[in-house]
């Protein structure tokens, strides 16, 4: 069955250590997200995809990069990890075209702490 | 203001009760509205989709979207504490404002 998976499922790092999260999806989708949940704001749009090569900002994405070299893989890098991104990060990918719009797959979430 | 809001509870009900949960929005621009259900430590996943206004009916479950007043439910008919999760809701326009909008969510736990 396809699926989207992510690793690490909890990482405890460090202020200004680079950590990188991983998202590999087997859906053969085009569309690519990555989001963060926090209690009181919801899902928040990190960086987004439409494809390889293409990466797009969201609506929260100072601190964070992400690049695009195949289609099952966005990759997210925190440059120099700060306390206010203690968080749980969502990859998620959707198909573009004939999906329906709004429908995305999400993976089981990293939780990620900064000390 | 937000342009989705939704009431993040906590909703507590006994099991067989009927649940409603609800959304206001402000963009009159948004098209498509969905309902993803998220259990404890999990990953959303997408529970009902409508497209512009109406009713849709799945199992136990009816989203209702009414466009003129800018107001989204979710039913939940003979609740089951297998239905105790977070319920957010998500919208989106077509072509340009395609960009998908959160709510909150609202947790509901449905006790035995």
């Amino acid at each position: 069955d396809a699926e989207i998976t992510q690793s690490p499922r909890h990482k405890i790092t460090e202020t200004g250590r680079q950590v990188t999260l991983a998202c590999h999806q087997t859906w053969n989708h085009n569309n690519m997200f990555w989001y963060r949940q926090d209690l009181g704001h919801g899902l928040r749009l990190i960086h987004y995809s439409y494809g390889v090569q293409d990466t797009n900002k969201g609506e929260v994405s100072d601190g964070y990069s992400v690049s695009r070299s195949n289609t099952e893989d966005l990759p997210l890098t925190l440059e120099s990890a700060a306390s206010s991104q203690t968080s749980v990060y969502f990859c998620a990918s959707s198909e573009s075209g004939t999906g329906l719009i709004g429908e995305l797959f999400f993976g089981e979430g990293s939780r990620l702490t900064v000390l | 203001q937000k342009e989705v809001e939704q009431d993040p509870g906590p909703l507590s009900v006994p099991e067989g009760a009927i649940v409603s949960l609800n959304c206001t929005y402000s963009n009159s621009a948004f098209q498509y509205f969905m309902w993803y259900r998220q259990y404890s430590r999990k990953g959303p996943e997408l529970l009902m989709y409508t497209y512009s206004s109406g009713n849709k009916e799945d199992g136990r479950f009816t989203a209702q979207v009414d466009k003129s007043s800018k107001y989204i439910s979710l039913f939940i008919r003979d609740s089951q504490p297998s239905d105790s999760a977070t319920y957010l809701c998500a919208m989106s326009g077509a072509g340009n404002n395609r960009k998908l909008i959160w709510g909150l969510g609202t947790s509901l736990a449905v006790n035995p």
